[in-house]
């Protein structure tokens, strides 16, 4: 499975950033989940979410409300949407394959990353 | 949520050296315990989950050893291609959470 982030690099404060993860040479349809995670130099990688093809999410409780992720399963794509954004939500963002289990996860394949600037 | 600690920040290592380098929770994570190598420009690579299971491709000379709070990753005679940024990451409990990463540099 490859999977490639895309989206705008440049989101104005108080903005949503909005980022695609497109999944390529494997299904979303199957029983892995699919996360996002992001690298700061401040935070340094922390893990924001993930979905399930059937629609399960969980997020980070750090990002309260202004996180959904989505997914299109006829595109094979999801997606991460954040509210509300500052200058602490610039980072890489990863997507990226989890093995899922009922405590938690981790990540088998990831995506390049995309940097995301918050600024104005 | 579970803090991860790494030590070093830092190290420097001769090729061909052996190293070993630290994760620590603060509470019990089993062996829940991930590792990942992370180089510039590149994507983050899993190396190990489980503790100690290597994932696909990933050469011997990588073993991970750990349970409960304290956990170790060691690479015997390290390559070129070795020096990158390791990273533990624990799922034993939402959030998952990572520790800052061990940046290994060559001597």
């Amino acid at each position: 499975v490859q999977l490639q982030e895309s989206g705008p690099g440049l989101v104005k404060p108080s903005g949503t950033l909005s980022l695609t993860c497109d999944v390529s040479h494997g299904s979303i349809h199957s029983s892995y989940w699919w996360s996002w995670v992001r690298h700061s130099p401040g935070m340094g990688l922390e893990w924001l979410g993930e979905i399930y093809h059937g629609g399960g999410t969980y997020y980070n409780p750090s990002l309260k409300s202004r996180i959904i992720i989505s997914r299109d399963k006829s595109k094979n794509q999801f997606y991460l949407n954040l509210t509300s954004v500052t200058a602490a939500d610039t980072a890489v963002y990863y997507c990226a394959r989890s093995f899922f289990s009922i405590s938690g996860s981790f990540f088998e394949t990831w995506g390049q990353g995309i940097l995301v600037t918050v600024s104005s | 949520e579970i803090m991860m600690t790494q030590s070093p920040v830092t190290l420097s290592v001769s090729p061909g050296e052996r190293v070993t380098l630290s994760c620590r929770a603060s509470q019990s994570v089993s062996r829940k315990l991930a590792w990942y190598q992370k180089k510039p420009g590149q994507a983050p690579r899993l190396l190990i989950d489980s503790a100690s299971t290597r994932a696909t491709d990933v050469p011997a000379r990588f073993s991970g050893s750990g349970s409960g709070t304290e956990f170790t990753l060691t690479i015997t005679s390290l390559q070129s291609e070795d020096f990158a940024v390791y990273f533990c990451q624990q799922y034993n409990k939402w959030p998952n959470t990572f520790g800052q990463g061990t940046k290994l540099e060559i001597k």
